[in-house]
């Protein structure tokens, strides 16, 4: 079965500080998908990248990069120069290649909290 | 172009009440799925539909959590007799396509926040 481990249940930043959020995920699969999404106070979810198990090349877009690591099955986010606009709850999101559209396995999210 | 909507955002139920829930996805987008999201939780998958065809419901909790998808597009869950367990947000999501090896990213709309008194 697969699983996803976000253990940072909550995070405080000032705002300008590089903050890394964690995301450790289980499969048996060799190809998978890893997904982060965003989902701010209004509650919709908010896709910000999706990465396949045969791309380990790390990703930056903009303040943000994405670091995977398949040695040690890790998928971290990392913001740079934090905004308040940053704050949200974040989660990390796994699906495995079954054949069929694949439903996704979520962590439990970790809460930004960015502040002035 | 419009994202996936919802609707109703918010319903209150009273316990024994039949609920119906509406997800419009993203025109033209063949797969659509529904979750069911508990507060402090990530979205937990509940069923799957490609087109008209619901090809998993693995995740729907008890008989009754009804799902359908009739046109291939608007999607209803239905959920009848609700108990206070059932309170959570419910999320749709909807992608393009679906071909073999690959995973289309799903596209979430804004949730129905369902509280059963």
């Amino acid at each position: 079965a697969q699983k996803v481990t976000q253990a940072q249940t909550e995070i405080s930043v000032v705002e300008k500080e590089d903050v890394t959020l964690d995301c450790v995920y289980e499969t048996r699969d060799t190809t998978y998908y890893l997904f982060w999404y965003k989902q701010p106070p209004s509650g919709e979810l908010v896709f910000l990248i999706r990465r396949n198990s045969f791309d380990e090349q790390n990703e930056i877009s903009g303040r943000y990069s994405w670091n995977f690591q398949k040695s040690t099955s890790s998928f971290n986010f990392t913001i740079t120069a934090s905004q308040v606009v940053d704050s949200a709850v974040y989660f990390c999101a796994l699906s495995e290649d079954t054949g069929t559209a694949s439903k996704l396995t979520f962590g439990t999210g970790t809460r930004l909290q960015v502040t002035l | 172009g419009a994202g996936v909507s919802q609707s109703p955002r918010y319903k209150v139920a009273k316990r024994g009440q039949d609920v119906a829930l509406r997800c419009d996805p993203i025109s033209g987008h063949v797969s659509l799925f529904w979750y069911q999201q508990a507060l402090g939780q990530g979205p937990e998958f509940l069923t799957y539909f490609q087109n008209e065809a619901q090809l998993d419901k693995s995740g729907l909790p008890s008989d009754r959590f009804f799902a359908e998808r009739p046109e291939g597009s608007v999607s209803t869950l239905k959920i009848q007799r609700t108990q206070q367990e059932d309170s959570a947000v419910y999320l749709c999501a909807s992608s393009l396509v679906f071909s073999g090896g690959w995973t289309d990213t799903q596209y979430f709309g804004p949730g129905t926040r369902l509280t059963v008194l």
